[in-house]
């Protein structure tokens, strides 16, 4: 069964450092793969996607990920922090059916 | 435009009540599909739809019915409230299941007594 990891329910960085968080998946296909933001009391907000070509991809709000097929992952990126990155991210994804299969969720606060 | 709307936003039942939850996009997609948000736990998948008549379960499916008549409407019905459906509700939708990220709603908070 397809399957998403976030190995950190929570990360802290300080406004204006580089911040990263954390997915791998399972190894099974090609993958589509997805990373979504909540903020408090909101849906979720599409971010970025990757379904095939370029291993970096470019996604809403200055935000990136890179696909890395050998080790399985899909690591969310941003160079420069903002106080207003501060919320709970997830990371999905797809084996091409109808099923888009959520991480357990990273919650993010960037201190100022 | 109002993308993928839900009603109500908030609900408290009494354990086995049924209620419906509604959702509806204006966006023209055939794929429609409810999670709900646990603790935790992340989204699980209760129930999907490909189009109009198509209907299928998902991770978590057991207490809820859905239908899909139209394609702008796919409702969630409680069948009989249990505690352990106490939750918050969303509702997306996208242009396809596979590689088209999906439109959320703002969620339905329900809490059964």
């Amino acid at each position: 069964a397809q399957s998403v990891a976030q190995p950190e329910d929570q990360v802290k960085v300080a406004e204006g450092n580089p911040l990263t968080v954390k997915c791998t998946y399972s190894v099974s296909g090609n993958p589509y793969l997805f990373w979504y933001v909540q903020y408090p009391n909101r849906g979720l907000q599409f971010l970025l996607k990757y379904i095939t070509g370029d291993n970096l991809v470019k996604g809403s709000y200055g935000f990136e990920a890179e696909f890395n097929k050998s080790q399985t992952s899909f690591h969310l990126k941003k160079p420069s922090a903002l106080v207003s990155d501060s919320a709970l991210y997830f990371c999905a994804v797809n084996f091409g059916n109808e099923k888009l299969t959520f991480g357990t969720g990273t919650r993010l606060t960037i201190i100022p | 435009n109002a993308g993928v709307t839900q009603t109500p936003k908030f609900q408290v039942l009494k354990t086995g009540q049924s209620m419906t939850l509604q959702c509806a996009q204006d966006m023209n997609h055939e794929y429609m599909s409810w999670y709900r948000q646990d603790p935790g736990m992340g989204l699980r998948l209760i129930h999907y739809s490909v189009g109009a008549g198509i209907t299928d379960q998902g991770e978590v499916p057991n207490g809820y019915n859905v239908s899909r008549s139209t394609t702008e409407d796919f409702p969630l019905r409680l069948l009989s409230a249990a505690p352990s459906q106490t939750s918050v509700y969303f509702c997306a939708s996208s242009y396809s299941a596979g590689n088209y990220g999906y439109t959320f709603g703002s969620g339905t908070r329900l809490t059964v007594v």
